[in-house]
């Protein structure tokens, strides 16, 4: 399989607690995306790289959140002190300066 | 005001019927214009690309783009149970790295 994946697909955590997702776009794409989905709403953008550079962030990006490309190939979106409006559909897409985005199958988060 | 407004359904149609989804939009400066099928559970699959104005065609899918009216919409012929799922309308400024999406229409056909 050549797509996006994502991994967990699942992670149920405890409020408080900080949680790590990861993200690996398809090999030749250097742009990747990371968009929060809550349910009944469409994706909403959080932040954007180009190769290892992370050049923009939505305001929905809180502080406790985090997220890195190290190398420029898959990513990382930590969030920190999780609350239970953390919970949602995280979705990760990637493309190439010519291509859509095409987006992974998501990690869902519930926080309890 | 949201910048995409979507009607969020849900939409039951026969097996067979034309189905016709529509978003309109706020911001001039959207050129770009896409349409994703989400399924449960699932990450958005992208169906159709347009850029500007303008009609396009593939297969069964039709995406139409008026500009002057802020509005797009997607048809659906001869629409399948496996169409079942929600469709998302998605728009983007030139230059821009970040999509705005709609809220996503719900649409269930009925064998």
């Amino acid at each position: 399989d050549t797509g996006v994946s994502q991994n967990p697909r699942h992670k149920i955590t405890k409020r408080g607690q900080n949680v790590t997702f990861r993200c690996d776009p398809i090999s030749e794409h250097n742009r990747l995306y990371w968009y929060r989905q809550t349910l009944g709403q469409g994706p909403e953008f959080l932040t954007y790289f180009q190769n290892e550079a992370q050049l923009e962030k939505s305001r929905l990006l809180s502080d406790r959140f985090s997220a890195e490309r190290p190398k420029g190939s898959f990513s990382t979106l930590e969030i920190q002190r999780t609350e239970q409006g953390d919970s949602a559909m995280y979705l990760c897409a990637s493309s190439s300066p010519t291509s859509k985005q095409y987006f992974g199958p998501g990690t869902r988060l519930t926080v309890t | 005001q949201k910048e995409v407004e979507q009607d969020p359904g849900p939409l039951s149609v026969p097996e067979g019927a034309i189905v016709s989804l529509n978003c309109t939009y706020s911001n001039s400066a959207f050129q770009y214009f896409m349409w994703y099928r989400q399924y449960s559970r699932k990450g958005p699959e992208l169906l159709m690309y347009t850029y500007s104005s303008g009609n396009k065609e593939d297969g069964r899918f039709t995406a139409q783009v008026d500009k002057s009216s802020k509005y797009i919409s997607l048809f659906i012929r001869d629409s399948q149970p496996s169409d079942s799922a929600t469709y998302l309308c998605a728009m983007s400024a030139t230059g821009a790295n970040n999509l705005f999406f709609g809220t996503g229409t719900r649409l269930t056909v009925i064998p």
